[in-house]
């Protein structure tokens, strides 16, 4: 089945440093990726829409300046949370959409977890 | 705009018992696409179904079975024989659709059910 990977899996850093998660599609393409984030005991809340060659398309309320995406080819999209602080420590999850697939299939990567200290 | 409800924040059942998850969902369009998926401990999401809007058909999986009814907007998860492996997080979601019939792909997810099944 396709596969979607995640890294790191886990991320500790200090507040106001910026880190970046990688999202790949490692059999498929996909022209379409998503960015969800989860915090603790609660649900899955889409952040943005990445599109390869173009830029994101943000969810009301996510300040796009602090989770910059980056979809730079058709297994690559990137979320960088800039100048972190603990209220951004949370699970973050992308999913893919096979470029060409079924449109409503898409695949989730194992997520990242952040804790800003 | 779209809206997925789980009311049952945590149920907890012994081995063996029955249990259905409730999903009701809220949305303006006629094609859409409904989800259940897992979430065991380590976190990844575990697909466990997908039915669109035109199919009512009920499904059957081992001890899965889903229940859709587009007159009530509900779509629930029943748990036959549980065991403790069923022990996760279960999510209800939903997704809008084109004309065509193509999910976007934006997930709406519902606030999820903490399920424990205890031996």
């Amino acid at each position: 089945g396709a596969v979607v990977s995640q890294h790191p899996s886990w991320v500790i850093c200090k507040s106001g440093t910026s880190v970046k998660i990688e999202c790949r599609s490692l059999d498929f393409q996909a022209t379409t990726m998503f960015w969800y984030r989860q915090f603790p005991k609660q649900s899955l809340m889409l952040m943005a829409t990445s599109n390869e060659g173009s830029k994101a398309t943000y969810e009301q309320g996510v300040e796009k300046d602090k989770f910059l995406i980056n979809h730079a080819s058709l297994t690559l999209s990137t979320l960088t949370v800039t100048s972190a602080h603990p209220e951004d420590s949370s699970f973050y999850i992308c999913s893919a959409k096979p470029t060409g697939g079924v449109g409503e299939t898409q695949y989730f990567g194992p997520g990242t977890r952040l804790l800003v200290l | 705009a779209q809206k997925v409800t789980q009311a049952q924040t945590e149920i907890s059942v012994v081995e063996k018992e029955d249990v259905t998850l409730d999903c009701v969902y809220e949305t303006r369009d006629t094609t859409y696409y409904l989800f259940w998926y897992k979430q065991p401990p380590s976190g990844e999401l575990v697909f466990l179904i997908r039915r669109n809007s035109f199919d009512e058909q009920n499904e059957i999986s081992g001890r899965y079975s889903w229940n859709f009814q587009k007159s009530t907007s509900s779509f629930n998860f029943t748990i036959t024989a549980s065991q403790v492996v069923d022990s996760a997080v279960y999510f209800c979601a939903l997704s809008e659709a084109n004309a065509g019939g193509t999910s976007y792909g934006k997930l709406t997810f519902g606030q999820g059910t903490i399920l424990t099944v205890h031996p």
